[in-house]
């Protein structure tokens, strides 16, 4: 049982450069978020799919898309990536049904020159 | 929206040595808070929940208390090792569907501790 799988693990792009960050998930969980992790900010959330077929923007969404491929898999694009979109990202799922926990994967560390 | 405060932002204790975190929250509706752990380099981890209807939550030597009234929760570690180092976020959610159902995190706080 893998949980939550992110790739690829680490990255760096140009500053310009496009990119799709991949998430799978194999718990069967409805809800599924991307989360940026910056020093001294805690998580933050860029985007969220509460069920197959929908999302919608966090916190910060500026810079960014999303795709809900299926139930398990939910992507994270940058259509022209910034240095100040270097950051660690991490996708998480849930059950979906009130107070249930978010289960993270491993992180993509990207840096942006 | 919710905003979830978290204090103090840097711990040190002595192994041994209990250690406490604290959060307040500003949406007297959220009703959900779970810890997570944070190992240099990994991903969260759940260590700990608690939802609204009890006041406190105990796990081995992990302790939760809420306190609705005032709007705040706190992490309890007893007995700490050095393999409690790491950085611990809380978290707080109306556990309702749609964006109110989002966790909103504090900044974290990072425990040391000292063989």
């Amino acid at each position: 049982n893998a949980g939550v799988t992110q790739t690829p693990k680490f990255q760096v792009l140009k500053t310009g450069q496009s990119m799709t960050l991949q998430c799978a998930q194999d718990m069967n969980h409805n809800s599924m978020y991307w989360y940026r992790q910056d020093p001294g900010m805690g998580l933050r959330l860029i985007y969220y799919s509460a069920s197959e077929g929908t999302t919608d923007k966090g916190e910060v969404p500026n810079g960014y898309n999303v795709s809900r491929l299926n139930k398990r898999e939910f992507s994270l694009r940058l259509e022209s990536a910034a240095p100040s979109q270097t950051s660690v990202y991490f996708c998480a799922s849930s059950d979906g049904v009130p107070n249930q926990p978010q289960h993270f994967g491993d992180g993509t560390r990207l840096s942006i020159l | 929206g919710e905003n979830v405060e978290q204090h103090p932002s840097t711990l040190s204790v002595q192994e041994g040595d209990s250690a406490v975190i604290k959060c307040t929250y500003s949406d007297s509706a959220s009703n959900y808070f779970p810890w997570y752990k944070q190992e240099l380099g990994k991903r969260p981890q759940l260590i700990i929940d608690i939802r609204s209807n009890v006041g406190e939550k105990k796990d081995q030597r992990i302790a939760v208390t809420l306190n609705k009234t005032a709007k705040h929760f706190s992490l309890h570690i007893t007995e700490t090792q050095p393999e409690d180092s790491a950085v611990y976020f809380c978290a707080a959610s109306t556990g309702w569907g749609g964006s109110q159902g989002n966790l909103i995190f504090g900044k974290g706080t990072k425990l040391s501790v000292k063989p």
